[in-house]
């Protein structure tokens, strides 16, 4: 199956300092989201974005498809950042999404 | 905004027993389906289902089954629980919709620890 692999695996910032998380996947999506995971485990979407550009606030996210990674934006990081950033993808019209192993993300005040 | 519910936030059950976890969404949702988050190893697929009475392995299903028999609830049993299927389940639900996206919504997840 597809492989999906993150990094960082762990990120430490002080608050108000800018990130770039990194996802490559190992073939071609049709598919890709990132989500965020607090502190208390609930897994929010961020992004679908299987390629180009969206931003949402501080967070924006670009996927380039033909070289098979995608990058996520964190800038001027708030503590309520932390938590764990994955990456999750489809090949072709599957339905159910592959995830990465995260990155830990902890912003410190 | 789409909810997806599952029914307890923390189980404390014993080697051998029978476990249920449940799940319930609000939207209508042809697709649903059940993670385990473990340590280091992210999110694994157990199964998922795409339709009400259809289900589909993902990578991990052994030890588990599933059941869908209305459309809005999906349901994970682990017949005879065995400690090492102590984890993070968490239970999510998509649509194509218009954009065809099948965006996934979680629930807040099931805490289950197996002594």
């Amino acid at each position: 199956g597809i492989q999906v692999e993150q990094s960082p695996p762990d990120l430490i910032l002080q608050e108000g300092a800018n990130s770039t998380l990194r996802c490559n996947f190992s073939d071609s999506v049709n598919n890709l989201q990132w989500f965020h995971q607090n502190p208390w485990g609930q897994l929010i979407n961020l992004f679908y974005i299987p390629s180009g550009t969206k931003q949402n606030g501080r967070l924006s996210a670009t996927t380039v498809a033909t070289e098979r990674y995608s990058l996520l934006y964190i800038s001027s990081s708030q503590t309520t950042d932390s938590g764990v950033y994955f990456c999750a993808v489809a090949p072709g019209s599957a339905r159910q999404l592959t995830f990465g192993s995260g990155t830990q993300l902890t912003v410190l005040p | 905004d789409v909810k997806v519910t599952q029914s307890s936030r923390y189980l404390v059950k014993r080697t051998g027993e029978k476990v249920f976890l449940e799940c319930v969404q609000d939207m209508d949702h042809e697709n649903m389906f059940w993670y385990r988050q473990d340590p280091g190893l992210g999110l694994r697929l157990i199964y998922f289902s795409y339709d009400v009475k259809m289900k589909e392995k993902g990578d991990i299903p052994e030890g588990y089954s599933v059941s869908r028999e209305k459309k809005e609830r999906f349901s994970l049993i682990l017949e005879s629980a065995s400690t090492n299927q102590t984890s993070m389940y968490l239970c999510a639900s998509s649509s194509p919709g218009r954009t065809g996206a099948n965006v996934l919504t979680f629930g807040a997840g099931s805490r289950l620890t197996v002594l």
